[in-house]
C-alpha cells in the first residue's frame, strides 16, 4: 500500500496552462503539505494544512492554490504555468504539525514548462 | 526562523569506506532531527532520527550524532555499499507547529 500518492507522476506543459496535482495519504494522518524541489535538490516547504485547514503558507505566488477537500487530500493546482515552475513537487504527510513529528513522502511529480 | 546547513553537497567514497555528512542549525528551541535518503526519481524516504534528549542512535551501519551545545549533528555511514549511493538531506524542527527546515543534501557517492 502506498502511504503517501500524488498524480501525475509526470507532467510536460506549455506556458499559461493551468495545471493540477492530486494527493492521497492513507496514514490516517491530520497533516499535509507540499514541498518544491528544484533543479539543485533544495526541499522548499510551500503550504501547510492541518485538518484541511491552511497553516503554513510560505512566499508563493499566487498562481498556486492548495485545496484539501478534506484530511486525507491535498491537492495542488497551478494557474498561467511559467517556466520558473519547473520543479519536482512532493506531497507529504505528517501525524500532525510540528512538534518532532515524521514526514513522510509521496514519490513526487515532476513538472515540466514549455 | 530556523536554518539549517549540510556539508558537504557532494561525497565520494570507496564501497567498504565510510561516509560522514554534517549540519548545523541555529534555533535553540529545536528537538527534533531528522535524515532522509533520496533515491534517484523518488521521494526522500527516513532512514533515522535523533530527538534532543539522546546524544548518539545507531541503526545497523548508520548512525547520528548530536551536540545541542554547539547546534550540530551528523550522520555517519559505515562499511558503505554502492546502493547507499543517494542524496541525503538532514532537517531539523520540533518547535511547535513550524515545520521541519532541510539542509540543501549531500549527493553520495560510493565507488564499487
Amino acid at each position: 500500500d502506498t502511504a503517501v500518492s500524488q498524480t501525475p507522476k509526470y507532467l510536460v506543459t506549455q506556458m499559461g496552462n493551468d495545471k493540477s496535482i492530486k494527493c492521497e495519504q492513507n496514514l490516517g494522518h491530520d497533516t499535509m503539505y507540499w514541498y518544491k524541489q528544484d533543479s539543485k535538490k533544495f526541499l522548499k516547504i510551500m503550504f501547510s494544512y492541518n485538518n484541511k485547514e491552511l497553516i503554513i503558507n510560505e512566499t508563493v505566488p499566487n498562481r498556486f492554490s492548495p485545496k484539501s477537500p478534506d484530511k486525507a487530500h491535498l491537492n495542488l493546482h497551478i494557474n498561467s504555468l511559467e517556466l520558473g515552475d519547473s520543479a519536482v513537487y512532493f506531497c507529504a504527510s505528517s501525524q500532525y504539525p510540528g512538534d518532532g513529528n515524521t514526514i513522510y513522502f509521496g514519490e513526487g511529480s515532476w513538472l515540466t514548462v514549455v | 526562523g530556523e536554518n539549517v546547513e549540510q556539508h558537504p553537497s557532494t561525497l565520494s567514497v570507496q564501497e567498504g569506506d565510510s561516509a560522514v555528512i554534517k549540519c548545523t542549525y541555529s534555533d535553540s528551541a529545536s528537538n527534533y532531527f531528522p535524515w532522509y535518503k533520496q533515491e534517484l526519481g523518488k521521494g526522500p524516504q527516513l532512514i533515522i532520527d535523533i530527538r534532543s534528549n539522546v546524544g548518539e542512535k545507531k541503526d545497523q551501519r548508520i548512525a547520528v550524532t548530536l551536540n545541542k551545545t554547539a547546534k550540530h549533528f551528523s550522520l555517519h555511514i559505515t562499511e558503505t555499499q554502492p546502493e547507499d549511493s543517494a542524496v541525503y538531506f538532514c532537517a531539523a524542527g520540533g518547535s511547535g507547529n513550524t515545520p521541519l527546515v532541510f539542509g540543501k543534501g549531500t549527493r553520495l557517492s560510493v565507488i564499487a
